[in-house]
């Protein structure tokens, strides 16, 4: 199947700096990229759909000034955490769907970010 | 997208079929069954999907009830590296790219 990539895979940081998480479709094009968020055992909880050329929409809850996300080209979406604090401390997980519209969508390694 | 139920969690022995049950009875026709799991700290990764007939891939089988309000995904021989958190999702196909919505889904462990 079609690989999505990202970059880091683990990073630490510490309160008020900012982290940029880079997400790649390495096969395939993707207008659309989506941007998940999993705590400790919990589930992804979807915090915004990231669209080429466009702005990014966000999940209700998401502060998009707190979360960045840039769509560029059709092969990288980033997501830049502004200003971290300990609460951001989270496992961050992208995904795309390629044009084909199987439906199936296809996953990042995903980032752990931690903020000291 | 209607809502799927899945037990927290099951065991399996090593070598043994998985059979991992959801629930869907708000599904409705023009929605897709997939599947997913989620070995831990790593993204999730499609195993298979289906709309009413069964299907069957390299990794799993998927059976759908004939009212389609269940389904049950199947590991025919289990092994270690398959504990994984397991997601049953329900969404339909559409012209444009789709997020998931993931449920707390099934912890799947696979035992020696």
């Amino acid at each position: 199947g079609a690989v999505v990539s990202q970059h880091p895979s683990r990073v630490i940081c510490k309160s008020g700096t900012s982290v940029k998480i880079e997400c790649r479709s390495l096969d395939f094009q993707a207008t659309t990229m989506f941007w998940y968020r999993q705590f400790p055992k919990k589930s992804l909880m979807l915090m915004a759909t990231s669209n080429e050329g466009s702005k990014a929409t966000y999940e209700q809850g998401v502060e998009k000034d707190k979360f960045l996300i840039n769509h560029a080209s059709l092969t990288l979406s980033t997501l830049t955490v502004t200003s971290a604090h300990p609460e951001d401390s989270s496992f961050y997980i992208c995904s795309a769907s390629d044009r084909s519209n199987t439906g199936e969508l296809f996953f990042g390694e995903g980032s752990r970010l931690t903020v000291l | 997208d209607a809502k799927t139920t899945q037990p927290p969690s099951m065991d399996c022995a090593e070598g043994r079929a998985a059979n991992l049950p959801c629930n869907h009875s708000t599904i409705s026709g023009n929605e897709y069954v997939y599947w997913y799991r989620q070995i831990h700290s790593q993204g999730p990764q499609y195993i298979i999907h289906g709309l009413k007939n069964n299907e069957t891939n390299e990794m799993a089988s998927l059976i759908i009830t004939e009212d389609r309000k269940s389904s049950t995904l199947i590991l025919p021989h289990a092994t270690l590296r398959d504990t994984a958190v397991y997601y049953c999702i329900v969404r339909s196909r559409s012209g444009s790219a789709r997020q998931l919505t993931f449920g707390s889904g099934t912890q799947l462990t696979v035992l020696p």
